[in-house]
C-alpha cells in the first residue's frame, strides 16, 4: 500500500523567508503526485501536480515542487512566502492503477507578517 | 470557477442517528470520491463512485456506510448508525477522469460532523 510522510507538521515563517516542505511517498511504482493547500475556512485547492516529464513543476502562487524519484520525494518550495500563504498544505499521492488520493498528515504553515 | 459545493457545513447528531451528507460535484465530472479527516489526523480515502456504482472503497467504508447519487447533481454519503469515532471532517470529491487517469480531484468545503 502507498503511504505518504510530511515531516514538518507545524512551520512558522516571517514574510519574504524562504520555504520549503518535505513530502516522501513509499510506492515502488509510477505516481502521480499533487500538493493541496488549505486556506482558513476554505475547500483544498490544488497547488501544483506531477504526472510525467520535467520533475520540476511550477504551481499557483509562485509555488514549486521538485519530484526526485531516487529519493522518493516531492518537496514543496517558495522563495519568498507572504503573510496570505497562512494555511495547511497536503501532499497526496495516486498510483495509476488506483482511484484514491493517499494524502500526508499536513503541514501547519504560519506566515507572520 | 465550478466547484463543488457540501451542505450542511456542520452537523451535529446523536450517537445511533442516521445522517445523509450532501454534495453537488461539479456538473460535468463523471467521478466522485468521500474521504474524511478526523481531528488531528491525515485525510483518508472513504470510496469513489463511477457510472453509479462503487468503484473502489477503504478499510473504513463498512457497512454502516453507503452512498448515493439519486439524481443527475447530487451525490450523497449516508452514514447509518452515527458513533464518536464517526466524528470527523467530511470532503466530497470529483474528477473529469479517474484519479489514476492523470487527472486532478476538486475538493469541496467539507462538512463538519459532530456525533455526540
Amino acid at each position: 500500500a502507498q503511504s505518504v510522510s510530511q515531516h514538518n507538521h507545524h512551520v512558522i515563517l516571517s514574510e519574504a523567508a524562504s520555504l520549503e516542505l518535505g513530502c516522501n511517498y513509499s510506492y515502488g511504482g509510477t505516481v502521480n503526485l499533487f500538493w493541496y493547500v488549505q486556506y482558513p475556512g476554505q475547500h483544498l485547492q490544488l497547488l501544483l501536480k506531477y504526472f510525467s516529464g520535467d520533475p520540476l513543476v511550477k504551481g499557483i502562487k509562485g509555488f514549486e515542487a521538485e519530484f526526485i524519484k531516487s529519493k522518493f520525494s516531492f518537496n514543496l518550495r517558495k522563495p519568498s512566502v507572504q503573510w496570505s500563504d497562512t494555511a495547511e498544505y497536503f501532499c497526496a499521492v495516486t498510483n495509476n492503477a488506483g482511484n484514491m488520493l493517499t494524502f500526508g498528515g499536513g503541514t501547519r504553515l504560519m506566515v507572520k507578517p | 470557477e465550478p466547484e463543488v459545493t457540501q451542505t450542511p457545513s456542520h452537523q451535529v447528531t446523536q450517537m445511533g442517528q442516521e445522517v445523509i451528507l450532501r454534495c453537488v460535484p461539479i456538473s460535468n465530472h463523471l467521478y466522485f470520491y468521500w474521504y474524511r479527516q478526523i481531528l488531528g489526523q491525515k485525510v483518508e480515502f472513504l470510496v469513489s463512485f463511477y457510472n453509479n456504482e462503487i468503484s473502489e472503497k477503504s478499510e473504513i467504508f463498512d457497512d454502516q456506510f453507503s452512498v448515493e447519487r439519486p439524481d443527475g447533481s447530487n451525490f450523497t454519503l449516508k452514514i447509518r448508525s452515527t458513533k464518536l469515532e464517526d466524528s470527523a471532517m467530511y470532503f466530497c470529491a470529483s474528477s473529469s477522469l479517474g484519479q489514476g487517469r492523470n487527472t486532478e480531484a476538486f475538493f469541496g468545503q467539507g462538512t463538519r460532523l459532530t456525533v455526540v
